[in-house]
């Protein structure tokens, strides 16, 4: 166990709706990432957010935005959703922002768009 | 830019080692490595900074070339718990911004 909390663990949705997932870090750590892993593919970088602050920005769609809490819980938005959504979302979290860092992931949400 | 990550995927007898590889055609600050079994969460396993520091881990350790801007991760002795995949990750600078994984090299480890 990471330490790291996601819910939903699944969440099965209809094209053109918009769904929420929640990550909570590991206690004491400033930093979450975002992740799309679809199937048998890598990991691709979404977001990062550190202690409430976007920090860094990767291949994420507008369609999608995140935030991070004052309580440092992060949300991943997804609007507008397509079939291609359809993926495994990680949610990170490190003591820090900057190097050197590990990260821990969670459990990971897994979207199925229909 | 993406590291680029060779074998893309490998099997092994229990007992044999197993060398993975991650390069980038950028100049590297550091090199992280994390495993991901199948239905899983990816684990981290180390970080290694410039300065070609090689890193050990139980049966698992890796090394980090930075002249060539690659690192190589080697499993001796695989155990079957040994299986799945590994995914490098590199950074280009130490500011946490540039943080992008490999496509991963998918290792079986049979009995």
């Amino acid at each position: 166990d990471s330490g790291v909390t996601q819910t939903p663990k699944h969440l099965i949705t209809a094209t053109g709706q918009r769904v929420t997932l929640r990550c909570s870090p590991r206690s004491g750590d400033l930093s979450v990432y975002w992740y799309q892993q679809s199937l048998d593919q890598g990991l691709q970088f979404l977001i990062q957010y550190y202690n409430g602050e976007e920090r860094a920005k990767g291949n994420i769609l507008e369609r999608f935005s995140a935030q991070q809490f004052p309580d440092l819980h992060s949300e991943l938005n997804l609007s507008s959703l397509e079939l291609g959504d359809s993926a495994l979302y990680f949610c990170a979290s490190s003591l820090s922002g900057a190097h050197p860092y590990e990260q821990y992931f969670g459990p990971g949400t897994r979207l199925t768009v229909t | 830019q993406q590291p680029v990550q060779s074998p893309q995927a490998v099997i092994l007898r229990e007992g044999e080692d197993a060398v993975i590889n991650c390069s980038s055609s950028k100049a590297l600050y550091s090199v992280h490595w994390y495993r991901q079994k199948h239905g899983e969460a990816p684990v981290f396993l180390m970080i290694l900074l410039k300065g070609g520091e090689q890193k050990g881990h139980d049966k698992i350790s890796a090394s980090f070339n930075e002249k060539k801007q690659q690192s190589s991760l080697y499993l001796t002795a695989s155990q079957l718990s040994y299986s799945g995949t590994y995914f490098c990750g590199t950074e280009i600078d130490n500011y946490g911004q540039n943080f992008v994984f490999g496509p991963g090299t998918r290792l079986s480890v049979l009995p």
